[in-house]
């Protein structure tokens, strides 16, 4: 029969255009956010990450907004490249375990 | 810095045998995880040590798994009869108040 996976939410975006990836997250306990990369054969990899006391954090191409008022999360990549594409998660952080989102799929088309 | 190293990258064995997963965490990083990667199931926690010891188990599947980080540098997770369900990549992950830093997953294959 038919497997039946986890549906991920995927975006396809033009090269050198911005991507925006969001994310709600569940527990509004939760004071500390990451973002994540995963390669195909690779682990998760850090990008940003942001405190529950801020709500804007800026790194090289990436910005990550946080609204506690309704969980959500986003991380923007500015003039994407081919070598973003990759499954993004995010995660949250109460207490001293992560949670993980389900992932959005990132394709850049060239 | 080599970051976190699991061992094998690959493993594929037969229904019933016991198999072992290896990580060394990045040196001086006090936070341990195991996590789980399945389509189904997505990343799940396993298990999580803070200086060697395991604070939270809740997330092992059943007795067939057990997990030990006898010393700052090194973890193993047992599986103990193995089982085609329990196929999947295994990802270890490291952490000093801050981000988890995973390794590139033991990908297992129960048949």
């Amino acid at each position: 029969g038919e497997s039946v996976g986890l549906h991920l939410p995927t975006l396809s975006v033009q090269e050198g255009d911005n991507s925006i990836i969001n994310c709600a997250y569940s527990n509004s306990a939760s004071d500390y956010f990451i973002w994540y990369k995963q390669e195909s054969g690779k682990g998760p990899q850090f990008i940003i990450d942001i405190r529950s006391n801020m709500d804007k954090r800026q790194g090289q191409r990436v910005t990550v907004l946080l609204n506690k008022t309704v969980k959500h999360l986003s991380l923007q990549i500015a003039a994407t490249q081919p070598g973003d594409s990759a499954v993004y998660f995010c995660a949250e952080n109460t207490g001293n375990q992560f949670y993980f989102g389900t992932g959005t799929s990132l394709t850049v088309i060239p | 810095d080599a970051g976190v190293i699991q061992s094998p990258r690959h493993e594929v064995t037969e229904m019933g045998q016991e198999v072992t997963l290896r990580c060394k965490p990045i040196s001086g990083h006090d936070y341990l995880f195991w996590y789980r990667q399945t389509m189904m199931r997505g990343l799940e926690l396993l298990i999580y040590f803070n200086n060697n010891v395991p604070i939270d188990d809740s997330g092992m599947p059943e007795d067939r798994f057990s997990a030990k980080m006898p010393n700052a540098s090194f973890s193993t997770l047992k599986i103990q009869p193995s089982e085609p369900r329990d196929s999947a990549v295994y990802f270890c992950a490291s952490s000093l108040l801050g981000p988890l830093h995973f390794g590139n997953g033991t990908r297992l294959t129960v048949t």
